[in-house]
Parts: C-alpha cells; sequence; structure tokens
C-alpha cells in the first residue's frame, strides 16, 4: 500500500514568493491533516479535514496560509507571501475517519526555506 | 486534552532494552496513551497506544501504571534505527480529537 506523498520535498524561496504543497493521502482515507514542525519542535496542527469540509483550521493563520482539499482526496496547502518565520517542515497526514485508534499516517515533509 | 511530561533525552546501547518515560499525572478516564516517534528527515510514525492494560506488538510494549499518571514505552531490543524522537501524546480516542505532540524524548543508541 502506498504511503501519504508529499511534493515536493524541499523548497527555497525568497520571502513575500508564494509557495504551494501538495499531499496525496493514503487511498480511502477520508481524514487529512496538515502540520507544521519548527526547528527542534514537535509538529502542531494546522487544518483538518474530513472529506472536503475544513472541520478545525482554527490554527492556520489565514492572512497568508489557505488550503483546499477538492473532491476529498488530494490537499494543497499555499503561503503567499512567505514570511522568514515560515521556514518550518510542513507535514501531511491522513487516517481513517471511522477508525478510533488514533493512528495517523505521516508523509515525509516539505522542508521550506525562505531567504 | 492532559499534558504529557517527558525528559528531553536519553541513550542505551543497542541490543539493550530502551525504557522511555512519559508523565501524565492529569489524565483523564477516556483518555489514551500514544506514543509516535520520529526518525530524522521523516514523518512521524505510530508505535502504540492504550487505556489502562499493557500493550505490546511487534514494535514495542506500553506500560501504564495502575493509577495511569505515567506510562513507560520499552523497546525491547534497541538498534541503532530505533535512534528518534520519541513523542507520548495523551488523547480522547476518536477522529475529532486533535493528536498535540510535544517535544518529545530523544533517544540515541549507541553501538
Amino acid at each position: 500500500e502506498a504511503g501519504v506523498v508529499q511534493s515536493p520535498r524541499y523548497k527555497i524561496i525568497e520571502k513575500k514568493q508564494p509557495v504551494a504543497f501538495w499531499c496525496n493521502p493514503i487511498s480511502g482515507h477520508n481524514t487529512l491533516y496538515w502540520y507544521r514542525q519548527n526547528l527542534g519542535q514537535g509538529p502542531e496542527l494546522l487544518i483538518r479535514y474530513e472529506n472536503e469540509e475544513a472541520v478545525d483550521d482554527s490554527q492556520l493563520p489565514k492572512d497568508r496560509f489557505s488550503a483546499e482539499r477538492l473532491k476529498g482526496v488530494d490537499s494543497t496547502l499555499k503561503i503567499q507571501p512567505a514570511e522568514l518565520g515560515d521556514s518550518a517542515v510542513y507535514l501531511c497526514a491522513s487516517s481513517l475517519f471511522a477508525r478510533n485508534t488514533g493512528e495517523l499516517f505521516f508523509g515525509e515533509g516539505s522542508r521550506l526555506t525562505v531567504l | 486534552d492532559a499534558k504529557t511530561t517527558q525528559p528531553p533525552s536519553m541513550d542505551c546501547a543497542e541490543g539493550r532494552a530502551a525504557n522511555l518515560p512519559c508523565n501524565h499525572s492529569t489524565i483523564s478516564g477516556n483518555e489514551y496513551v500514544y506514543w509516535y516517534r520520529q526518525i530524522h528527515s521523516q514523518g512521524p510514525q505510530y508505535i502504540i497506544h492504550g487505556l489502562k492494560n499493557n500493550e505490546t506488538n511487534e514494535m514495542a510494549s506500553l506500560i501504564i501504571t495502575e493509577d495511569r499518571k505515567s506510562s513507560t514505552l520499552i523497546l525491547p531490543h534497541a538498534t541503532l534505527r530505533d535512534t528518534a524522537v520519541y513523542y507520548c501524546i495523551v488523547r480522547v480516542a476518536g477522529a475529532n480529537s486533535k493528536l498535540t505532540f510535544g517535544k518529545g524524548i530523544t533517544l540515541s543508541v549507541r553501538p
């Protein structure tokens, strides 16, 4: 079974530029998460989707961050414009809504460097 | 969700058991203890979870004290590939509850 696929793995941009990250969850997983992980810290939840609906986006900085999950499968996370403080690893995860084990499957992440 | 406390780091010798402690003194009756680990440059990986009984799977064992205020993750025969950050997380089971990561404990397995 293919795991969660993210791209790009690495991205270097200058501040004020836009950037987008893409995530393809495990087939059949209804729930999709975007996390941000700063250096030396644990991942922090940005947004959670149940199918196409964003059910928890309370931690998403909405002035510059946006996300979408069209058709309830793939998802894109966008930052525009990027700031120096946005340098981090952006992790996507997915899980089966119906399962209560709490097992999230994570991708390898997209490492963003803002210069 | 209840907060957890873990030491920042520990090490163990390859082939020996690694016992990773976690304190969760404010845990509620319906909260589970989860463990994830994150190997360098990878996303976190689920290891195990439990409510009050001890649990074992192919990766590790989870020992939860009777009062549920602390737990220990045991890797019975640590290998160099077990070097990672291990996160102890407490949460209510179910897709609607958040998985909130702390800083975790860095385990270094030495040859």
